[in-house]
């Protein structure tokens, strides 16, 4: 398996545009999870999916934010509109059980000016 | 809030040195985990260890856990270069993991 696959790994945008990060699981894991890393707040759980369903979005930090996962293999997590304060990296990951080891993707640096 | 703090913030040593990276939490868990981060890199996981448990080993790494003082140590045996990297606790409670601050661990050569 190639691991978890997130795209694209670098984003470069301008305010107030819509940014869409994609992410694809390892084949099998039945719980997503999307994280925010930042100097400032570390490394925070924004929502995380269990059989492609959302189960707690409590760490969306507002409207902007959105994520879906349509199918098994696939989620995408968007902001609209992005503000220069959303930079950081994103992080994937995905896991047999939601207590388990997490297998992280490689990230998205989204840099927004 | 449950996250973890790992003590100290950073750490530099000489290759062949021992590591020891702490982490404490403020809430009942189910289990704790370490995790290693490559400057520019995806977290990595290194072990577990459930909430019945005191001690775990995998090779290099001692981990151990106790509950009473909601507290963890990572150790890392005769370190190398290549142990050069962010460490980081995450607790579990139900169902999703709450990673802490992360320890910046540098092993000079």
């Amino acid at each position: 398996d190639a691991g978890v696959i997130q795209s694209p790994r670098h984003e470069v945008t301008e305010m107030g545009q819509e940014v869409t990060l994609r992410c694809k699981p390892i084949s099998g894991h039945d719980y997503l999870f999307w994280y925010r890393q930042t100097m400032m707040r570390g490394l925070e759980l924004l929502i995380y999916f269990n059989n492609n369903v959302p189960i707690d979005d409590s760490g969306m930090p507002e409207d902007r934010f959105s994520a879906k996962m349509p199918n098994a293999s696939f989620s995408t997590l968007k902001i609209q509109p992005s503000e220069p304060r959303d930079s950081a990296v994103y992080f994937c990951a995905s896991s047999t059980s939601g207590i388990d080891e997490q297998f992280f993707g490689p990230g998205t640096r989204l840099t927004v000016l | 809030s449950q996250q973890g703090e790992e003590d100290p913030q950073a750490l530099s040593i000489q290759e062949g040195e021992n590591a020891t990276m702490n982490c404490s939490y403020k809430t009942s868990i189910n289990n704790l985990q370490w995790y290693r981060q490559n400057s520019g890199r995806g977290l990595v996981h290194l072990i577990l260890i459930r909430s019945n448990e005191r001690e775990k080993h995998s090779g290099r790494l001692r981990v151990t856990l106790d509950t009473s003082k909601k507290s963890s140590s990572l150790l890392i045996t005769a370190s190398r270069a290549a142990d050069t990297a962010s460490y980081f606790c995450a607790t579990s409670g139900t169902y999703k993991y709450i990673f802490g601050t992360g320890t910046r661990l540098k092993v000079l050569a």
